[in-house]
């Protein structure tokens, strides 16, 4: 059962610009979501992460917004750079402690100079 | 602080034959957590290892297992290897009790099975 789904699969967008992705969770027992980034030959790498008591957080050029009725949340990278062509995926899990992460299908990010 | 390694880097066995991936945790951590990452695809739970036991598993068979031993290093032992079995395999390290759910992931073993 795939319980976190991404969009989109794959994004061009020229430097400068703003790279949306989104993400969508069924099961409302999770309560953290990171956002991890995977350069080819590499394991993923934690980007950001937020939990449901806020609705935003924001670490550079990269924000998480969350909406917790909806079951959304989303990654925005502000002036995008060739640097950050790679491929991101969301995740979900519940509690802490190390608990199993649930990972969407992935977007495939490709930053034009 | 060193991070979490893997080894082998690349590996091919073929289909029936066994394999065994290791794994180096971030130094203070005491989780670790193995994933298969399919060929285009986002990382599949296979289990968790805490205190040198079995702490979770995801939809994977009996033939796969592992270890955690007493300096928090693991191992993924796949038995009885098929054609599917060839992913990334990944190994992630986390601390028990911290309030946030950080996850550090290895570089990955690549098995291939012919």
């Amino acid at each position: 059962q795939q319980q976190v789904k991404q969009s989109p699969q794959s994004l061009i967008v020229q430097k400068g610009g703003i790279s949306i992705i989104n993400c969508a969770y069924e099961n409302t027992a999770f309560d953290y979501f990171p956002w991890y980034q995977q350069f080819p030959g590499k394991g993923p790498a934690l980007l950001i992460a937020i939990r449901p008591d806020v609705s935003e957080k924001k670490e550079g050029r990269f924000t998480i917004s969350f909406n917790k009725s909806a079951k959304q949340f989303s990654l925005h990278i502000m002036d995008s750079q060739p640097g950050d062509s790679a491929t991101y995926f969301c995740a979900a899990s519940i509690g802490t402690s190390g608990s199993r992460l649930t990972f969407g299908e992935g977007t495939q990010l490709t930053v034009n100079p | 602080e060193t991070g979490v390694t893997q080894s082998p880097t690349h590996l091919i066995k073929t289909r029936g034959q066994q394999v065994t991936l290791r794994c180096s945790s971030q130094s203070g951590h005491n989780t670790v957590s193995w994933y298969q990452q399919a060929l285009g695809q986002g990382p599949q739970f296979i289990f968790q290892y805490y205190r040198e036991e079995e702490n979770g598993r995801g939809n994977f068979p009996p033939r796969f297992s592992g270890l955690q031993f007493p300096n928090y290093s693991s191992e993924l032992n796949v038995n009885a290897l098929e054609l599917d079995d060839s992913a990334l395999y990944l190994c992630a390290s986390g601390r028990s009790g911290s309030i946030y759910n950080e996850q550090f992931f290895g570089p990955g073993t690549r098995l291939t099975v012919l």
